[in-house]
């Protein structure tokens, strides 16, 4: 089973306008983590935002702010006042608690478009 | 600070060679973490490395292997390379504190070495 589910491919918006991006997630675990990765076109890998399961307020780092639902097991990321730079593919991952288990499992992950 | 550097950038081999890939963690990290991602998809836990040793593997066959050095840097050696094998491959970093941490899980990637197999 899938275990990180983005259904949004693609997403246009409109430059310093918000955007919210879906994540949801499969675990039978109580304990785990959810990360949001940023991918430009570069390749590279970027940390944007966590969540741990037993957090009880929602994350947030600058414009980015995540939206975690836990009885929906869900984990959408927010980005507020879209900038041009902020096009790029954005992953949704989980890393589930087991001390023994240091994966990171990922979603597909979601194209973001941003227009001037 | 040098942050996860990866040689090379860009390869090409053809079905039936062998490939290794490096990667260089960031400064005071002592753990690798190795990658697949294919076109259009997310990336793919291939193994990770910890004090020499593969401490974790994914759903990969043994076609897949690696190795870690003493200064942390790591090798991913692929043989017998499939058409399927084409991909970014991405090397992360972290460090064995952090994994215990807060933050646990948080990792630092590098820009990757993409692979095409003809």
């Amino acid at each position: 089973a899938q275990k990180i589910t983005q259904t949004q491919p693609g997403m246009f918006v409109q430059e310093k306008e918000a955007v919210t991006l879906d994540c949801t997630y499969d675990t039978s675990d109580p304990s785990y983590g959810l990360f949001w990765y940023k991918q430009p076109s570069s390749g590279e890998m970027i940390f944007l935002i966590y969540q741990g399961s037993y957090d009880q307020q929602n994350a947030t780092e600058g414009r980015y702010s995540l939206n975690f639902q836990k009885a929906r097991k869900s984990a959408n990321l927010v980005i507020s006042a879209s900038q041009l730079g902020d096009s790029a593919m954005y992953f949704c991952a989980m890393r589930e608690g087991g001390s023994n288990d240091y994966k990171l499992s990922f979603g597909a992950g979601t194209t973001v478009t941003v227009r001037a | 600070d040098a942050g996860v550097t990866q040689s090379p950038t860009h390869l090409i081999k053809t079905r039936g060679q062998q490939v290794t890939l490096r990667c260089s963690p960031k400064s005071g990290h002592d753990t690798v973490s190795w990658y697949q991602q294919a076109l259009g998809q997310g990336p793919q836990f291939i193994f990770q490395y910890y004090e020499e040793e593969e401490r974790q593997r994914g759903n990969f066959p043994d076609r897949f292997s690696g190795h870690q050095f003493p200064n942390y840097s790591s090798e991913l050696n692929v043989n017998a390379l499939l058409l399927g094998d084409s991909a970014l491959y991405l090397c992360a970093s972290s460090s064995q504190a952090d994994l215990a941490g807060p933050r646990t899980g948080e990792l630092f990637f590098g820009e990757g070495s993409r692979l095409t197999v003809l």
